[in-house]
């Protein structure tokens, strides 16, 4: 098992939509939680970085933490065809540890 | 917010070759980088934890001969793949923790260097 899991997709939704991206962990031990943002053949740019369970809003992102079901989620409103690209959910337990990615889901959004 | 310089974000090189790539963090220190591989459709794939004044971290199956790091200030990491293969070609990442005084832990990645070995 890996210790975290998200569907590649794709994902493809009409532009204004709600979109709700997923990963599960398996590890206890995670405390920080990240979101990038990949578009081709660009590195990751980090959206949003909590710490522990509950929600963090930036502008049309809002990332939500679940430590008790090992459950992470990015929320996208109002969905542009900017928003198209690949997202990566990310944790590690603290410090200096490693940082574990998933595989990342590609979304595109259709004007 | 904090960015991270990577260059070259292309390369092509002749097989046999040795092919350096610099990363830099440009507004924060970094005693830690990180070094990423990354193949089409694939998630990111740790290589290497780079140290500040030190040797660097391998993860297994990563050849340390192959794979030169080198992190010579608070700045600057570098990796430079020797005796470069075809089956090198791929897309490597570098990323850096903010571990000044307003530490946040945040992991900022470079723009990637996409390297060709022909």
């Amino acid at each position: 098992q890996k210790e975290v899991e998200q569907d590649p997709g794709p994902l493809s939704v009409p532009e204004g939509a709600i979109v709700s991206l997923n990963c599960t962990y398996s590890n206890s031990a995670f405390q920080y939680f990240m979101w990038y943002r990949q578009y081709s053949r660009k590195g990751p740019e980090l959206l949003m970085y909590t710490y522990s369970s509950g929600n963090k809003e930036d502008g049309r992102f809002t990332a939500q933490v679940d430590k008790s079901s090992k459950y992470i989620s990015l929320f996208i409103r109002d969905s542009q065809p900017s928003d198209s690209a690949t997202y990566l959910c990310a944790t590690y337990s603290g410090g200096y540890q490693k940082v574990t990615f998933g595989i990342g889901t590609k979304l595109q959004v259709i004007p | 917010g904090a960015v991270v310089s990577q260059h070259p974000s292309r390369v092509i090189c002749k097989s046999g070759t040795s092919v350096k790539i610099e990363c830099r963090s440009l507004d924060f220190q970094a005693t830690t980088m990180f070094w990423y591989r990354q193949f089409p459709k694939q998630s990111l794939m740790l290589m290497a934890t780079s140290n500040e004044g030190s040797k660097a971290t391998y993860e297994q199956g990563v050849e340390k001969d192959k794979f030169l790091i080198n992190h010579a200030s608070l700045t600057l990491s570098t990796l430079t793949v020797t005796s470069a293969h075809p089956e090198d070609s791929s897309f490597y990442i570098c990323s850096a923790r903010d571990s000044g005084p307003l530490n946040t832990g945040e992991l900022f990645f470079g723009e990637g260097s996409r390297l060709t070995v022909l």
